[in-house]
């Protein structure tokens, strides 16, 4: 059964911090991995989907990392804003039907 | 090309009524899923929904929960009898094709409240 744990789950930077976020699942045999953002009582904002093919994805400040055999996957954010404050949620496709979430990571650019 | 709609955005139900939440998949998608996001948790799989056909509902509670994904339509999620615990946001997301292949792209969701 395919569990994703995210670490931390609150971090509180001062603005303008590289930071990394983890994600781990306990099944390497995934198909995609993708991460969110969700602000507080909003939807999800998709960030990167990493096919399993690939290795990484970048988007701006935001780079996504995955490493299958080791089962984690990492989200980096350079120069953070306190625009980036938000729940961070990873989550894995590992069967034909549904997604697994991580429990997310609440992050807090402090100005 | 209009997003994933799901519609009402918030549903205030007393205890004891019936909730119907609905969702209209992005142009072209056939396959459905609905999410469910306890306060201060992560979202968890209900069901997963082909055009008339349910193909995975191994999240969904045994009782008072029951989904559709009608031929013509929205998928409508729709909650019997609800109960204070009910209360959560709904996710809905649509995909192209099996979640092998393809991305799932999500509404805005539906809040629920129970009072």
């Amino acid at each position: 059964k395919q569990e994703v744990t995210q670490i931390p789950a609150a971090l509180s930077v001062p603005e303008g911090e590289n930071l990394v976020l983890n994600c781990s699942f306990t099944d390497s045999a995934i198909y995609n991995l993708q991460w969110f953002r969700q602000d507080p009582g909003k939807g999800l904002t998709s960030l990167l989907l990493i096919q399993s093919s690939q290795r990484e994805q970048t988007s701006g400040r935001l780079n996504a990392s995955l490493d299958k055999s080791s089962g984690r996957s990492t989200l980096y954010i350079a120069a953070s804003q306190p625009g980036d404050s938000a729940t961070y949620l990873c989550a894995v496709y590992s069967s034909a039907s549904k997604i697994i979430f991580g429990s997310g990571t609440r992050l807090s650019i402090r100005p | 090309n209009a997003g994933v709609m799901q519609n009402p955005r918030h549903l205030v139900r007393r205890r004891g009524q019936e909730a119907r939440l609905r969702c209209s998949p992005m142009k072209g998608h056939s396959h459905v899923y609905w999410y469910r996001q306890l306060p201060e948790e992560g979202l968890k799989f209900m069901v997963y929904l082909q055009k008339e056909n349910i193909i995975d509902e191994s999240g969904m509670p045994k009782e008072r929960f029951s989904a559709e994904f009608p031929k013509e339509g929205p998928s409508i999620l729709r909650i019997q009898q609800v109960v204070r615990g009910d209360s959560a946001a709904y996710f809905c997301a649509s995909s192209l094709g099996s979640t092998i292949y393809y991305e799932q792209y999500f509404g805005p969701g539906t809040r629920l409240t129970v009072t």
